[in-house]
């Protein structure tokens, strides 16, 4: 079982389209995160949420909303899309715990949006 | 501000022999952890090895191991023996929950 899951892996559409990307994590985390990697590899965060309430809400375009229907599902948004939100998005789950923050994140295996 | 750092954006390697990348962290939390991921050119993140800042002892994982240095906030990530496999571009992240930032990466190239 894929503990991380993105769907679409890939995905092409024209300027000014709204799309989604969905994203599911059976590894019982309470924590998700969306992260958006440019043509320079650079990992920037978007959102975080904690069992489904936003935590990090990075400065992102208002054309980008986060839905989380419950803890095992964080889903993207898109709205208009502009040839600059070409990149590859990563959705990623962690466990909380207080104290150190000893547990990794999970990623799915990215999402290559392409805008043309 | 950007509160991961990693200077290298290139290393090159000769296979068998040692690599160190660097990494430097800011942080006020005295609650953080700081991780290794390796993205091979097919692009998953692979998760390598984990430090809390409460840890004594440095960390390793097989061939991984991290070099904390607290009091610098640095930590380093150690590749011994290198492979050509290992070739792939690697992320210093830290982790203050709930929150998780990577760095700029670098790109790690193991020479036959």
């Amino acid at each position: 079982d894929t503990a991380v899951s993105q769907t679409p892996k890939y995905l092409v559409t024209q300027m000014g389209n709204d799309k989604s990307i969905k994203c599911e994590q059976n590894l019982g985390h309470d924590t998700m995160y969306w992260y958006k990697q440019d043509s320079k590899k650079f990992l920037k965060i978007m959102f975080s949420y904690n069992n489904k309430e936003l935590i990090i809400n990075e400065t992102v375009p208002n054309r980008f909303s986060p839905k989380s229907p419950d803890k095992a599902h964080l889903n993207l948004h898109i709205n208009s899309l502009e040839l600059g939100d070409s990149a590859v998005y990563f959705c990623a789950s962690s466990l909380d715990r207080t104290g150190p923050s000893n547990t990794e994140a999970f990623f799915g295996q990215g999402t290559r949006l392409t805008v043309v | 501000a950007q509160k991961i750092t990693q200077t290298q954006p290139g290393m090159f390697v000769q296979e068998k022999e040692a690599v160190t990348l660097d990494c430097t962290y800011d942080t006020s939390d005295p609650s953080y952890g700081l991780f290794w991921y390796k993205q091979p050119s097919s692009g998953e993140m692979i998760f390598l090895i984990y430090q809390g800042s409460y840890d004594q002892q440095n960390a390793t994982e097989g061939r991984y191991s991290l070099n904390f240095q607290k009091a610098r906030k640095s930590a380093n990530l150690v590749i011994s023996a290198s492979q050509l496999g290992d070739s792939a571009m690697y992320f210093c992240a830290m982790r203050e929950v709930p929150d998780m930032r990577f760095g700029a990466g670098t790109r790690l190239t193991v020479k036959p």
